[in-house]
């Protein structure tokens, strides 16, 4: 049973420039998460979806960056214009249910370079 | 105030030793309290969740205190391979976003 999968692993942009990420859920999982790491810093929580839905994107900067999670496909973080700043391990998360405690497993990660 | 705090470290004992890590959280409405291991660059893992009447894994105990909102993680009998950065986790509601401190790094020695 395959984990969590994110492609890409390393991804480098340059300034202006949009970067594409990409979650397949665990088989069986339909709730999907996003969470950005900043160099030294702890994980911080991006945006939490359903197929076709936005549940919670509370943690979504309010510019540049949209996710979908399509009825077919892997859910999709984009960020557009992308600068140095977004420089970060992104991780998505994926889980079978919500409610109760329900545990998320974390994929790999993709790692954003903006020169 | 962060919503989650842990004290960084970090913590660098002897193999065999027991190390105690402590975390406290700022919202009383928080639901569910988990510890997550994270390895260099790699993807946080579940290590445990935490209860209020406390629970145990080989190793490894938990303890939650609602009252003083405070979160606690034990290792007994320290593992090489118990290095990591350890990751205290809660959230505002039941199967919703996962709210991280930003972690505790344990170095094990020989």
């Amino acid at each position: 049973n395959a984990g969590v999968m994110q492609n890409p692993r390393h991804l480098v942009r340059r300034r202006g420039q949009e970067a594409r990420l990409r979650c397949s859920p665990m088989k069986g999982h339909s709730h999907v998460y996003w969470y950005r790491q900043l160099p030294e810093e702890g994980l911080k929580f991006m945006v939490y979806l359903q197929k076709e839905n936005i549940i919670d994107e509370s943690g979504m900067p309010k510019e540049r960056f949209s996710a979908e999670f399509p009825k077919e496909g892997p859910s999709i973080l984009r960020i557009q214009q992308v600068v140095r700043g977004d420089s970060a391990a992104y991780f998505c998360a994926s889980s079978r249910t919500s409610g109760g405690n329900n545990e998320q497993f974390f994929g790999p990660g993709t790692r954003l370079t903006v020169l | 105030r962060k919503e989650v705090e842990q004290d960084p470290g970090p913590f660098n004992v002897p193999e065999g030793a027991t190390v105690a890590f402590n975390c406290t959280y700022s919202n009383s409405a928080s639901q569910s309290f988990f510890w997550y291991r994270q390895d260099c660059r790699k993807e946080p893992k579940l290590l445990m969740s935490v209860y209020s009447s406390g629970n145990e894994d080989g190793r490894f105990t938990a303890q939650l205190n609602r009252a003083s909102q405070y979160i606690s993680l034990l290792i007994r009998d320290s593992k090489l391979s118990d290095s990591a950065t350890y990751l205290c986790v809660v959230t505002r509601q039941a199967g919703t976003a996962l709210i991280f401190g930003k972690g505790t790094t344990l170095s094990v020695s020989s």
